[in-house]
């Protein structure tokens, strides 16, 4: 158990729908990551948030993603009007800032797999 | 551009033979490596990592890696594989300071009994 939880584990929604996907990080943790896995890649970079601040957000990503880690804790991720192509797994994933004694190392969450019909 | 490129999309070994998969990154800038593995049906987890100090570095379950920094490379290796270590392997980079993780594409180990 590497303590970053992921809800819900699956989904399945319908083309159009919107959907939202919470993940809950290592307690200890302020930076926390979203990354998205398609079947034979390796994850892609989505958005990343340290405390409450969003630093960075993938130019790929389109508008209709949105992330949100309101008071620094847990974070959700919502897709508007979902297409076909944005079935794959969303992983969520965090880590403690650099510093002298800490290291970086991100700890992986077991993802959310979306499936868009 | 930032990249990860892994060599190897997929391997397939007998049990007790060598392991080397090949990583190389492109980054202007000094990073942060690792390797990760997702054992089928799980997630992913850090099998080792380097950040600064001996190039060669070990990690879990009898892997090591080695960081040439001339080849921008950082190939994991072991020495004699078992079937448990049937799974995806990913490098990733990182920028010194930390931040978004960097994959290659992956690389499927198949260790057949």
């Amino acid at each position: 158990d590497t303590g970053v939880s992921q809800d819900p584990r699956h989904k399945i929604t319908k083309r159009g729908q919107n959907v939202t996907f919470r993940c809950d990080p290592i307690s200890e943790h302020n930076r926390l990551y979203w990354y998205r896995q398609t079947l034979g890649q390796g994850p892609e970079f989505l958005t990343y948030f340290q405390n409450e601040a969003q630093l960075e957000k993938s130019r790929l990503l389109s508008d209709r993603f949105s992330a949100e880690r309101p008071k620094g804790s847990f974070s959700t991720l919502e897709i508007q009007r979902t297409e076909q192509g944005d079935s794959a797994m969303y992983l969520c994933a965090s880590s403690s800032p650099p510093g002298v004694r800490v290291n970086t190392e991100a700890f992986f969450g077991q993802g959310t797999r979306l499936t868009v019909v | 551009a930032q990249s990860v490129s892994q060599h190897n999309h997929h391997v397939i070994l007998s049990e007790a033979a060598s392991l080397e998969l090949g990583c190389n990154y492109s980054y202007g800038g000094t990073v942060n490596l690792f390797w990760y593995v997702q054992y089928p049906g799980q997630h992913l987890q850090l099998l080792l990592k380097y950040f600064s100090g001996d190039p060669l570095v070990k990690g879990i379950k009898g892997f090591e890696a080695e960081f040439i920094k001339s080849k921008f490379s950082f190939n994991l290796r072991k020495p004699s594989v078992q079937w448990s270590d049937t799974a995806e392997y990913f490098c990733a980079v990182t920028p010194k300071e930390g931040g978004k993780l960097i994959f290659g594409q992956g690389t499927e180990l198949s260790v057949k009994p």
